[in-house]
């Protein structure tokens, strides 16, 4: 069965950290997707990344980067130097191939970045 | 603007009201999704609507009857909730593609927090 598993309920750090959210994920696909959404307090959900099952590039923008490791079945976003604008809550999502276009969920990290 | 437009924001509904959720997309979009947010549980998918038609229904009390008229609004009808009902609704909308390759994810709207007293 699929499954997102974000192992870290709650994030402080203090302005200008570095910081790391950690995501596993469990599919028994060889092709899925994998998504990173933001949650700010206004309580949209922001796509920020999709990352295909067969590309295993790790990518960056700007001050966030995405660490894919099919191994481990992790992808990982950190954050570098965050800021107090980065406070939010943000979920990882898995969609497999053949699921009519569901995403499934991991619980959320809430990630509080102090001045 | 995220593309996604949900009414009301707020909802506070007692136990024996009738109330309605609104979603409008003008994205072009053709598959849309309710989903509810409780505190700290994942997000739970209860219903997708693809090219207007319902293709998942994930074990949702009957007091959630969904309606998507056409490609471009979604509604959530709610009667007779219970307190545990209270949560954040979220709708989205993406393009049911068949090129797998090409599907860009979900819209959100910002939701309605639903209090039910």
């Amino acid at each position: 069965a699929q499954k997102v598993t974000q192992a870290q309920t709650e994030i402080s750090v203090v302005e200008k950290e570095d910081v790391t959210l950690d995501c596993v994920y469990e599919t028994r696909d060889t092709t899925y997707y994998l998504f990173w959404y933001k949650q700010p307090p206004s309580g949209e959900l922001v796509f920020l990344i999709r990352r295909n099952s067969f590309d295993e590039q790790n990518e960056i923008s700007g001050r966030y980067s995405w660490n894919f490791q099919k191994s481990t079945s992790s992808f990982n976003f950190t954050i570098t130097a965050s800021q107090v604008v980065d406070s939010a809550v943000y979920f990882c999502a898995l969609r497999e191939v053949d699921s009519s276009y569901k995403l499934i969920f991991g619980s959320g990290t809430r990630l509080l970045v102090r001045p | 603007e995220t593309g996604v437009t949900q009414t009301p924001r707020h909802l506070v509904m007692g136990m024996t009201n009738k109330k309605s959720l609104k979603c409008e997309q003008h994205l072009g979009h053709n598959a849309m999704y309710w989903y509810k947010q409780s505190a700290k549980k994942p997000l739970e998918l209860m219903f997708v609507y693809s090219l207007e038609e319902r293709v998942e229904n994930n074990s949702v009390p009957s007091r959630f009857s969904p309606e998507c008229p056409n490609s471009s609004h979604l509604f959530l009808h709610l009667h007779t909730l219970q307190p545990e009902d209270s949560a954040l609704y979220l709708c989205a909308s993406s393009q049911a593609s068949d090129r797998e390759s090409t599907w860009q994810g979900y819209t959100f709207g910002s939701g309605t927090r639903l209090t039910v007293v």
